[in-house]
């Protein structure tokens, strides 16, 4: 079966523009998850999904920042006025998430920079 | 709060030997789960081995063992028989208790396996 994909792979922002991510999980995990990865940096959580309901969005840097899974399936990170700052890889996550151990299973990432 | 550490910046392994990668955590949990993920060049993330807090035998996966001494709370990853595919970024990672699933990293350990 498919694995997590992401879209775009690559993206480049101008800064000030907005950007749409895109992840689709694996078909049948429940628990979806965001995380951005500095260079060099091991992920740091952004946010999480339990099918639709966005359980945990405590690692969200700033309300530029926006995610939504509205149909339990597909689910997007917005970035609203990019900043130099914002400029990562973006990995999103997805697990059964059922029953331990809730390993969590990543997309290739969206390599965002911000000029 | 949660907390793992990786003492380990760079490590570098003979092919066909073995090697042992560091990992310390911290928790106030009792009930907890330890991971540990693989992040080759490409940067896509890989599952390696989990081991659950309760679990009373230390966690095999193929050629990944890990090495689980609760009292020192610590979670090392040791990969039998190096291989130069091996070669990669390796994240220790922690989930808290029960069914919340959001996952915290550790720095990463670049390990390079020399021919």
């Amino acid at each position: 079966g498919a694995g997590v994909s992401q879209s775009p792979r690559y993206k480049v922002a101008k800064r000030g523009q907005d950007v749409a991510l895109r992840c689709d999980p694996i078909s049948g995990h429940v628990s979806l998850f965001w995380y951005q990865q500095a260079l060099g940096q091991g992920p740091e959580f952004l946010t999480y999904f339990q099918n639709e309901a966005q359980l945990d969005k405590s690692g969200l840097p700033s309300d530029r920042f926006f995610a939504e899974r509205p149909e339990g399936s597909v689910s997007t990170l917005k970035i609203q006025r990019t900043q130099q700052e914002d400029s990562a890889v973006y990995l999103c996550a997805s697990s059964f998430g059922l029953q331990a151990p809730y390993e969590q299973y990543f997309g290739p990432g969206t390599r965002l920079t911000v000029t | 709060a949660q907390k793992i550490t990786q003492t380990q910046p760079g490590m570098f392994v003979q092919e066909k030997e073995a090697v042992t990668l560091d990992c310390t955590y911290d928790t106030s949990d009792q009930s907890y789960g330890l991971f540990w993920y693989k992040q080759p060049s490409s940067g896509e993330m890989i599952f390696l081995i989990y081991q659950g807090s309760y679990d009373e035998q230390n966690a095999t996966e193929g050629r990944y063992s890990l090495n689980f001494q609760k009292a020192r709370k610590s979670a090392n990853l040791v990969i039998s028989a190096s291989q130069l595919g091996d070669s990669a970024m390796y994240f220790c990672a922690m989930r808290g208790s029960g069914g919340y699933q959001k996952v915290t990293f550790g720095t990463g350990t670049k390990l390079q396996v020399i021919p």
